[in-house]
């Protein structure tokens, strides 16, 4: 079983529309992060959570929320979908013994904003 | 501002090739650096490096850290059409509550039988 799961894995949705990547992990972490990949540009954080009452903006959060319902479980929203956030949206987690530089990522949720 | 700078960003080579792939990085209170192989699904972790001069090897992979000149290199010996992936790099900037973690753009790699 996956320890990082997503869904949906792949999204169209038009713009304006409101849309919400869930993101749960079975890895009794307490941070979770969500981060979008566009070619060139590698890996940009949106959005991290420390634990379920902490949550930071990242290096790109505008037009981004989120929500930390459980300490497994962070969902990323788009109020209003734009084309530009098309994207690959990857959610992680990582511990905060020993290694908390190893991040653990889920398989990605492939977005398309019309 | 903290950056990571990767090289080069695409490389084709065929079976059987040696390469290196590097790193640079311009971080305030270095901790850390890593190493991710991203096929078409997310990425997976390789190495962590946080000391200079010392070799981790995993098969043919193999990565080394220079903290005094700021860059990593990843190496791939006899690489293999299964390598043909993303290698992130990626340096994690300060031991304190903001544990962010900065990804360079990746290097696309091409293995050709």
């Amino acid at each position: 079983d996956a320890d990082v799961t997503q869904t949906p894995r792949n999204r169209i949705t038009k713009t304006g529309k409101r849309i919400m990547l869930e993101c749960s992990q079975t890895k009794g972490h307490d941070r979770m992060y969500w981060y979008r990949q566009d070619p060139g540009l590698g890996l940009r954080l949106i959005y991290y959570s420390f634990d379920v009452k902490d949550i930071n903006k990242g290096e790109i959060s505008d037009g981004y929320s989120v929500s930390r319902q459980a300490q497994a479980k962070f969902s990323l929203s788009l109020e209003s979908a734009i084309p530009n956030q098309t994207a690959l949206y990857f959610c992680a987690t990582s511990d905060t013994s020993g290694s908390r530089e190893t991040q653990y990522f889920g398989p990605g949720t492939r977005l398309l904003v019309l | 501002e903290d950056k990571v700078v990767q090289s080069p960003l695409s490389l084709v080579v065929h079976e059987g090739d040696t390469v290196t792939l590097n790193c640079s990085y311009e971080v305030t209170n270095f901790r850390s650096l890593l190493w991710y192989k991203q096929e078409k699904k997310a990425p997976t972790f390789l190495f962590m490096l946080t000391s200079s001069g010392i070799e981790k090897k995993s098969g043919r992979l193999s990565s080394i850290l220079d903290k005094k000149e700021l860059f990593s290199i990843l190496n791939i010996t006899a690489t293999q059409t299964g390598d043909s992936a993303v290698y992130l790099c990626a340096v994690g900037p300060m031991k304190t509550s903001y544990d962010k973690v900065i990804f360079g753009p990746g290097t696309s790699l091409s293995v050709i039988p």
